[in-house]
């Protein structure tokens, strides 16, 4: 079945670092790929999201590259700020099971001054 | 556009009880998905309907649980004889039939003691 495989956190970071959190995907079709925040006592927010191979999304100064052939998805950010603290989900969607969503187990990001 | 809702946001029960969750979807969303989310975890799909139709049930949606969308707007989730395992973040997402961009509701967070 599908799956999706995060790094694990913490990760902890100064101000104004590069951000990396990697992520990969098995699944047997062409799925879309979306990467989620958890803000401190809030729901899940779509951050970015991207439909096909090669395709990159970006919102919020994130962005990442939807790569078939390595089944990647990594989350980046040049420079990071105390507000970007959150846990991060990278999924994947089942097109043929009615857009059914596939999460990894999450990034937990702490931003230090 | 209000977003999706859950009521209600928290719930506290002992083992053994019904409980039943309610969740609002975004007005024109035809599709809702149901799903749980444990401490330290991604959300894990549950079930999902397309208007009131339940189109698809994940094997972790054991017999005590059942859940509904009559008229094809609101959704009830409902657990019986709750166990200490079913204690965890019940979460609501929907989305349009012509998209895999699913937005999610702040959760209902049960625990079972």
């Amino acid at each position: 079945g599908d799956s999706v495989t995060q790094m694990e956190g913490p990760v902890t970071l100064s101000e104004e670092a590069f951000l990396t959190i990697n992520c990969t995907y098995t699944a047997t079709g062409y799925p879309s790929l979306f990467w989620y925040v958890q803000y401190p006592g809030e729901g899940l927010q779509l951050l970015l999201k991207a439909t096909k191979a090669d395709d990159k999304g970006s919102n919020k100064g994130f962005e990442a590259t939807y790569r078939k052939e390595t089944t990647s998805f990594h989350l980046e950010k040049g420079s990071v700020q105390v507000s970007d603290s959150a846990v991060y989900f990278c999924a994947l969607s089942d097109a043929g099971g009615g857009n059914k969503l596939t999460f990894g187990t999450g990034t937990q990001l702490k931003v230090e001054l | 556009d209000t977003g999706v809702s859950q009521d209600p946001r928290h719930k506290i029960t002992k083992r053994g009880q019904n409980v039943t969750f309610r969740c609002d979807p975004i007005s024109e969303h035809n599709r809702l998905y149901w799903y749980r989310q444990t401490l330290g975890q991604g959300p894990e799909f549950l079930t999902y309907f397309q208007n009131e139709a339940q189109l698809e049930k994940s094997r972790l949606l054991s017999d005590r649980f059942s859940a509904e969308r009559p008229k094809g707007s609101f959704s009830t989730l409902e657990i019986q004889r709750t166990e200490q395992g079913d204690s965890a973040m019940y979460l609501c997402a929907s989305s349009s039939s012509g998209t895999d961009t699913q937005y999610f509701g702040p959760g209902t967070r049960l625990t079972v003691l």
